[in-house]
């Protein structure tokens, strides 16, 4: 079983729909998640970071979390052509040795016009 | 503010020569890594430091690659000799301090062909 795991997509949406991007992971102890947007041939850029239950809103960005379930997902409403991109999801447990960041494979999403 | 420099930004070797890499975190963060991300795949962790501290390097292979931040601010990773396997992008970042929450940023990446 893969730490994190996304589904590769490509997931496709129309202009002005809602893209909902999913995320799960296995550690029962992971503390903080991210979503990051990697255009291609880009480094990733962080849009949202969510640390407990529930939904954190930026925007047109809504990060949600159900620690319960292992389960992350990102909403994208009015979605864009320019919101075209692989996003990754990373999931971080802290210990002592360290803030172990893990990344899934990310989901790619094409909006189309 | 002035992000994460990486230099270069391409750099192409042959199979058993070396090469290095340089990173330049934003400014006060203490934290800096190395990922390495292939194509297709999400980034993975090479090596963590805290201030000239390594934190983590579980997953470097130390037979070949190595990495220092001698002052605490930049730092340079370095593959002696290299391998196909490793052409890749390799992506430096760094936050604020170690702990969770902190955010990591992540800088341009230097894209690794090895022939």
């Amino acid at each position: 079983q893969k730490e994190v795991e996304q589904n590769s997509g490509p997931l496709s949406v129309p202009e002005g729909a809602i893209a909902s991007l999913n995320c799960t992971y296995s550690d029962r102890g992971s503390q903080s998640f991210f979503w990051y947007r990697q255009y291609s041939g880009k480094s990733p850029e962080l849009i949202m970071s969510i640390y407990s239950n529930g939904d954190k809103e930026d925007g047109r960005f809504t990060a949600q979390l159900n620690k319960a379930s292992q389960y992350v997902s990102l909403l994208i409403r009015d979605s864009q052509p320019s919101d075209s991109a692989t996003y990754l999801c990373a999931v971080v447990k802290f210990t002592g040795g360290g803030n172990k960041l893990t990344f899934g494979t990310g989901t790619q999403l094409k909006v189309e016009l | 503010e002035a992000g994460v420099a990486q230099s270069p930004r391409y750099k192409i070797i042959e199979k058993r020569q070396s090469v290095a890499f340089w990173c330049n975190p934003i400014s006060g963060h203490a934290t800096l890594y190395w990922y390495q991300q292939i194509l297709g795949q999400g980034p993975k962790l090479l090596i963590q430091f805290q201030n000239n501290g390594v934190v983590d390097d579980s997953q470097l292979p130390k037979d070949r690659f190595s990495a220092e931040r001698l002052k605490g601010v930049d730092s340079t990773l370095k593959i002696q000799p290299a391998k196909l396997e490793d052409s890749a992008v390799y992506l430096c970042a760094s936050s604020l301090v170690l702990g969770q929450g902190y955010e990591q940023y992540f800088g341009p990446g230097t894209r690794l062909t090895v022939t």
